[in-house]
């Protein structure tokens, strides 16, 4: 059974990178058809696609985070990992990681997910 | 970018209930459309996706329908388990956008 665990530090610093892994087990990242997201939610708010990475390594952001955000893919790890750069106190958020479906573009797997607070 | 518009926002209800949501997109999304049902400190878990298939495993009082604009989730008999949070999200077209969500209360 596929398990998504997130890990990350919890605290960051206004202008600092949020830097996020998912260990995927129970499946590889790397195998064909398989794709990768990124999702968010801040406290008390409804949910935000940060982007996505498929088994080739392409990716694919949405573009009010385009600029600040990078996903990439550790296949030996197994991980996918997020950073996202100049962070304010509007990306405090609980941070998913997902498995896209591999025919249709929503999410069926989630990590539990992993609360980021930005502040000094 | 596509706005989801869900209703309502809040709705209380009883065990054994029927309950309707809504979910209406801003342009045309023919059927490419996502629920999901979050409890509180959980991750989202979806129950239907091209607007009117089960997930497997979810209970089959969960249905969808709906195509283009306007969507409906409809639990026929509400279970004790159903209290939770609703989403709507759209695959149609990136940036992949998720509705405010509804949130379903016992009454």
């Amino acid at each position: 059974q596929l398990h998504l665990q997130e890990s990350g530090p919890g605290l960051v610093k206004p202008s600092e990178t949020l830097s996020l892994t998912c260990t995927v087990s129970g499946g590889s990242i790397s195998s064909r058809s398989s794709y990768w997201a990124w999702i968010r939610q801040p406290p008390g708010k409804g949910l935000e696609w940060i982007g996505t990475i498929s088994y080739s390594g392409s990716t694919y952001y949405n573009p009010s985070l385009k600029s600040r955000v990078t996903i990439s893919v550790d296949t030996s790890k197994n991980q996918v990992s997020l950073k996202l750069s100049s962070v304010t106190a509007a990306d405090t958020a609980v941070y998913y990681c997902a498995r896209r479906n591999s025919d249709w573009y929503y999410f069926d797997s989630w990590g539990q997910g992993t609360q980021v607070t930005v502040s000094s | 970018d596509i706005q989801m518009t869900q209703s309502p926002s809040s709705l209380s209800a009883s065990v054994g209930d029927r309950v309707t949501i809504t979910c209406r997109a801003s342009q045309g999304i023919t059927n490419s459309l996502a629920w999901y049902q979050q409890k509180p400190g959980r991750a989202p878990k979806v129950l239907l996706y091209v607007a009117s298939t089960l997930e497997s495993g979810v209970p089959s009082r969960f249905s969808g329908s709906g195509s283009g604009t306007d969507f409906t989730l409809t639990i026929s008999s509400l279970q004790p388990e159903d209290f939770a949070t609703y989403y709507c999200q759209q695959f149609f077209s990136s940036p992949y956008t998720f509705g405010q969500g509804t949130k379903l209360e016992l009454k």
